[in-house]
């Protein structure tokens, strides 16, 4: 069925170090796959997407990964900062659906000074 | 540029009692979403309203919820009687048509029903 899930629910990196988190989705037709953070109290904000026709795209401090053939999708934030402890979540948008966002379960990303 | 808005922040009511959520979204953003995530779970969609018109309502959960957005602007979310797995937190999203892979969040509603 069409599902989006995260592989760890935290993850505790050292501040200046890289982060990778990651994600597993199901279904096969999606458009889109997108990552977001969301802040305590906020509302998830865009980071960045990516289209089903690329495997890499890279963005400031971020670059996501798509393997299609394993269905996976990465988030990769270099030099992490205390600013980007949040909880990450992945989602993906079906091909024909004009924006129904599927999200994954979250990742929350602990920045340890 | 004003974000996306939502109105109440927190609302608490008694089951049975009916509530109406409120999100103005960008202005200019002709697509519309709504969302919830309940405790301890994933973000799901309710539904997409492109201008005034309902896109796609497959997720709303059943008839006790009503999504209207007369005009195209702002959007309301009601729901009536409210039951306890109700409780959640609502958010609306907002984007133009043609980018709908970025959609852009209000803070959302922090619903709770006793």
């Amino acid at each position: 069925g069409e599902s989006v899930g995260l592989h760890l629910p935290t993850l505790s990196v050292q501040e200046g170090d890289n982060s990778i988190i990651n994600c597993a989705y199901s279904n096969s037709a999606s458009d889109y796959f997108i990552w977001y953070k969301q802040e305590s109290g906020k509302g998830p904000q865009f980071i960045i997407d990516i289209r089903s026709n690329m495997d890499k795209r890279q963005g400031q401090r971020v670059t996501v990964l798509l393997n299609k053939t394993v269905k996976h999708l990465s988030l990769q934030i270099a030099a992490t900062q205390p600013g980007d402890s949040a909880v990450y979540f992945c989602a993906e948008i079906v091909s024909g659906n004009t924006g129904k966002l599927i999200f994954g379960q979250g990742t929350t990303l602990q920045v340890k000074p | 540029e004003a974000g996306v808005t939502q109105f109440p922040s927190h609302s608490v009511i008694e089951k049975g009692q009916t509530v109406t959520l409120r999100c103005d979204p960008i202005s200019g953003h002709d697509n519309l979403y709504w969302y919830r995530r309940v405790m301890g779970k994933e973000i799901k969609f309710l539904l997409h309203f492109v201008k005034e018109s309902k896109q796609d309502e497959s997720g709303m959960p059943n008839n006790r919820f009503l999504a209207e957005r007369t005009g195209g602007t702002y959007s309301t979310l009601k729901v009536q009687p409210a039951e306890l797995e109700d409780s959640g937190v609502y958010f609306c999203a907002s984007s133009t048509l043609s980018s709908y892979n970025e959609q852009f969040f209000g803070p959302g509603t922090r619903l709770t029903v006793l």
